[in-house]
């Protein structure tokens, strides 16, 4: 079974500034694809960035970028330029791309506090 | 209206009520998905529909009744809860298909207190 592990459950940032989070996955399969979810205090779950397995570039959205390594099985997330409405829990996450097996595996999360 | 709708957003219940949360998603897409989310632990999946057929059920008990009418509605019945059960519940909603490409879309969830 597959699982996903995010081993910093806080983090906190300088305003401005760069931060990244860590994620690890386990894996047997090739194909899927892997995902950074932020859940602010507002509650709402919202999707940041994802990265397709069979895509060696990394994927980048604004200020958010991650780092993909593959045979490592990790993929971090990097926060440039950290603004105040950063501040929330990030999950990562893992999904298969074989339809049937199909369900978002989620880490625990990180609480990432930004400071003014 | 667009994205995954949530009601009540906030829900005060005695351990001998019965109450129902509601998801409405409003994407097209189908499979919905019931999430249990308490603090300091990870997120439960607790139920999950694919095409309205329940294809999951994670050891959750049977005072949590849920029910799919159709690809865009997903119910949650509670009934006989304890003060343990008191959480976010989360509903999302996605698109399972050949490649699974895309992540879940969530609603704003239902803060659920059992007193």
């Amino acid at each position: 079974a597959q699982t996903v592990t995010q081993s910093q459950p806080e983090m906190s940032v300088q305003e401005a500034e760069t931060v990244t989070l860590s994620c690890t996955y386990d894996t047997s399969e090739s194909d899927y694809y892997l995902f950074w979810y932020k859940q602010p205090p507002s509650r709402q779950m919202i999707l940041v960035i994802r990265q397709e397995a069979y895509k060696q570039q990394n994927a980048t959205e604004n200020r958010f970028s991650v780092n993909f390594q593959k045979a490592a099985k990790s993929f971090s997330l990097k926060i440039s330029d950290s603004q105040l409405g950063d501040a929330a829990m990030y999950f990562c996450a893992y999904r298969s791309a074989r339809g049937s097996q199909g369900n978002l595996i989620f880490g625990k999360g990180t609480k990432l506090s930004v400071k003014p | 209206e667009t994205g995954v709708t949530q009601t009540p957003r906030h829900l005060v219940m005695g351990m001998t009520n019965k109450k129902s949360l509601k998801c409405e998603q409003h994407l097209g897409h189908n499979a919905m998905y019931w999430y249990k989310q308490s603090a300091k632990k990870p997120l439960e999946l607790m139920f999950v529909y694919n095409f309205k057929e329940q294809t999951e059920n994670n050891s959750v008990p049977s005072r949590f009744s849920p029910e799919c009418p159709n690809s865009s509605h997903l119910f949650l019945h509670l009934h006989t809860l304890q003060p343990e059960d008191s959480a976010l519940y989360l509903c999302a909603s996605s698109q399972v298909g050949p490649n699974n490409g895309y992540g879940y879309t969530f609603g704003s969830g239902t803060r659920l207190t059992v007193v």
